[in-house]
């Protein structure tokens, strides 16, 4: 089993649809991300919690809301996306309180919006 | 500018040929680095970690970071195809996951 695992992988919606990824991380680490994933793009990250709490919202539109219900799984909810939010969105898990710490992704999961 | 330069590729080599991938930074104030390799629909795995300046080497593969030139340099020996993948630089200042900068990738292909 991986350490991050995300699910679906493959995901299309209308843009009048709502759906929702869903990340879980095996790593007993303390925090975790969202970050978005583009061609041609640097990774952009989208949210951080931790432990549970928001740190971060990087000017992330309404229509991207995320939720930590404990430190082992993260929600993103999606509703009236928009064709330019297709992207690879990637959830990534980290330890915070240990120095020169890194983190680690998951899959991914693919999003259409037709 | 951007924060982190990555030349996107693609960049392709023969089987067998020493691989020389580069980021280049604007921030003297990173100090720690880290190389991802990203296969084709699948997420960045990590691949060497660094901190401050200097080589490190694991298996087939050695990082090496000059912070004087805000260079940061990625090498393969001995490519193999199974090493065909885009390769994505990033750092931070503190070496948490909060804060990471990550460069655009560098789509390499090793051909047999």
């Amino acid at each position: 089993e991986t350490g991050v695992t995300q699910t679906p992988r493959h995901l299309v919606m209308g843009m009048t649809n709502k759906k929702s990824l869903k990340c879980e991380q095996h790593l007993g680490h303390n925090a975790m991300y969202w970050y978005k994933q583009s061609a041609k793009k640097p990774l952009e990250l989208m949210f951080v919690y931790n432990f549970k709490e928001q740190t971060e919202n990087n000017s992330v539109p309404s229509r991207f809301s995320p939720e930590c219900p404990n430190s082992s799984h993260l929600f993103l909810h999606l509703h009236t996306l928009q064709p330019e939010d297709s992207a690879l969105y990637l959830c990534a898990s980290s330890q915070e309180d240990r120095a020169g710490n890194t983190i680690y992704f998951g899959e991914g999961s693919w999003l259409t919006v037709v | 500018q951007k924060e982190v330069e990555q030349d996107p590729g693609p960049l392709s080599v023969p089987e067998g040929a020493i691989v020389s991938l580069n980021c280049t930074y604007s921030n003297s104030a990173f100090q720690y680095f880290m190389w991802y390799r990203q296969y084709s629909r699948k997420g960045p795995e990590l691949l060497m970690y660094t901190y401050s300046s200097g080589n490190k080497e694991d298996g087939r593969f050695t990082a090496q970071v000059d912070k004087s030139s805000k260079y940061i340099s990625l090498f393969i020996r001995d490519s193999q195809p199974s090493d065909s993948a885009t390769y994505l630089c990033a750092m931070s200042l503190t070496g948490g996951g909060n804060k990471l900068t990550f460069g655009t990738g560098t789509q390499l292909k090793v051909e047999l």
